[in-house]
């Protein structure tokens, strides 16, 4: 069965670092997405992107952060200069077309901030 | 504006009881769509269901079940039977299917579920 896959697994970084968080959406998906769960809270929507831009963002999603997806295959989040508050688990999820379609998560990567 | 509200923070019972994990949800959209997430100790996310705002009908998967209301805005998920392996926490989300909405999922704060032997 097709699944979402993400890596690193778990990544440790020091405040003012960059970061790049990498995906591998299920092949026939166009719409992907990325989440973020700090610790112990709810998932929290981070962005959208649908062909080759972005097609919404929330507020967590400010200057520091970019998407994108460089090739066929993979979609990727970064984070320019990293804070101790980014340290949460990053999810990526994918879905095809169609509002009603679910969205399949990666296992996540962990990313901790010190 | 869209909100999951997930009351019970923490559930436990015992292996075999029955429990029901509630979720109220707010939309003023009149198509949209409900999720539910299990997220074992793990940490990955497993889909669980999704309904279509027009489908109120109770749908039965196993053990599972889940009870839709429009009139109360509430999409509740039960489970028959516990086992140990459903321990998880357990989250409910809401699809907007508006135009130029890329389909983001919002959800609950989420219930833990822990099931003792």
């Amino acid at each position: 069965e097709p699944e979402v896959t993400q890596t690193p697994s778990h990544q440790v970084t020091q405040m003012g670092q960059e970061v790049i968080l990498r995906c591998v959406p299920i092949s026939n998906h166009l719409y992907f997405y990325w989440y973020r769960q700090i610790l112990g809270q709810k998932v929290e929507f981070l962005v959208s992107f649908y062909n080759n831009e972005i097609s919404e963002k929330s507020e967590i999603f400010d200057d520091q952060f970019s998407v994108e997806r460089p090739d066929g295959s993979n979609f990727t989040l970064k984070i320019r200069s990293t804070k101790l508050e980014d340290s949460a688990m990053y999810f990526c999820a994918s879905r095809t077309p169609g509002h009603q379609e679910t969205q399949y998560f990666g296992p996540g990567t962990r990313l901790l901030v010190l | 504006a869209q909100k999951v509200t997930q009351a019970q923070t923490e559930i436990s019972v015992v292996e075999k009881e029955d429990v029901t994990l509630d979720c109220v949800y707010e939309t003023r959209d009149t198509t949209y769509y409900l999720f539910w997430y299990k997220q074992p100790p793990s940490g990955e996310l497993v889909f669980l269901i999704r309904r279509n705002s027009f489908d109120e009908q109770n749908e039965i998967s196993g053990r599972y079940s889940w009870n839709f209301q429009k009139s109360t805005s509430s999409f509740n998920f039960t489970i028959t039977a516990s086992q140990v392996v459903d321990s998880a926490v357990y989250f409910c989300a809401l699809s907007e299917a508006g135009y130029n909405q890329g389909g983001k999922l919002i959800f609950g704060q989420g219930t833990e579920l822990s099931v003792k032997p």
